[in-house]
């Protein structure tokens, strides 16, 4: 079975400052990596996702992540952070045959402070 | 092109009434699906369709029905609502035929406390 842990609940960080969102995963067949970002009071956006390929992912919002698989890792990483990235960010994996369903990580919430 | 729109945005119900949830999509999508968000739990998926007139179980579908009569929307109802009920809840599209990857499409939620 699939599953995902988020390794930090909250993350608070100042303004432009850098941030790293630490995502592992567990799984016994290929996989597909996704972060999504959920700002207050809305629903989930797609940040990046990784399906093969090159090991580092570039989103929208100057976020990147890399896929370290022999760490089973999908860290989320931004070099200067904004008060607008305070959020709610979910990673989650999907088996890479069989893609129908994510499996969702508990979220992290980041604040960013001025 | 609206996305993925859900109705009602907000709602309260006394223990024990009943109330349908719509979510509607324009991508022409295949795949819907119903979540609820509760504090320190994330998104657990309570049912889902792969197309029109089908439907599944999800992680937590106990107390919820579904039906996807059209490809457009996918209905959630609460036959007999309890407290345990009360939530955000979230609903989402992806498109599947010939494309590698189902990325998901979410509605702005409903918030549902049941009383």
């Amino acid at each position: 079975a699939q599953s995902v842990t988020q390794l930090d609940s909250q993350v608070p960080v100042f303004e432009e400052a850098p941030v790293e969102l630490r995502c592992n995963y567990s799984s016994s067949v290929s996989v597909y990596l996704f972060w999504y970002v959920q700002y207050p009071n809305q629903g989930l956006q797609l940040l990046l996702k990784y399906l093969s390929g090159s090991t580092l992912v570039k989103g929208i919002n100057g976020f990147e992540a890399e896929f370290n698989k022999s760490q089973t890792s999908f860290h989320l990483r931004k070099p200067s952070v904004h008060i607008s990235d305070t959020a709610e960010y979910f990673c989650a994996v999907s088996n890479a045959g069989n893609n129908r369903k994510l499996i969702w990580g508990l979220g992290t919430s980041l604040a960013v402070n001025p | 092109n609206a996305g993925v729109t859900q109705t009602p945005k907000f709602r309260v119900l006394k223990t024990g009434q009943s109330m349908t949830l719509l979510c509607a999509q324009d991508m022409n999508h295949e795949y819907m699906y119903w979540y609820r968000q509760d504090p320190g739990m994330g998104l657990r998926l309570i049912h889902y369709s792969v197309g029109e007139g089908t439907t599944a179980k999800g992680e937590v579908p106990d107390g919820y029905n579904v039906s996807r009569l059209k490809k457009q929307n996918f209905l959630l109802g609460l036959e007999s609502a309890a407290p345990s009920q009360t939530s955000v809840y979230f609903c989402a599209s992806s498109y599947s035929t010939g494309a590698p990857l189902d990325t998901q499409y979410f509605g702005p939620g409903t918030r549902l406390t049941v009383l």
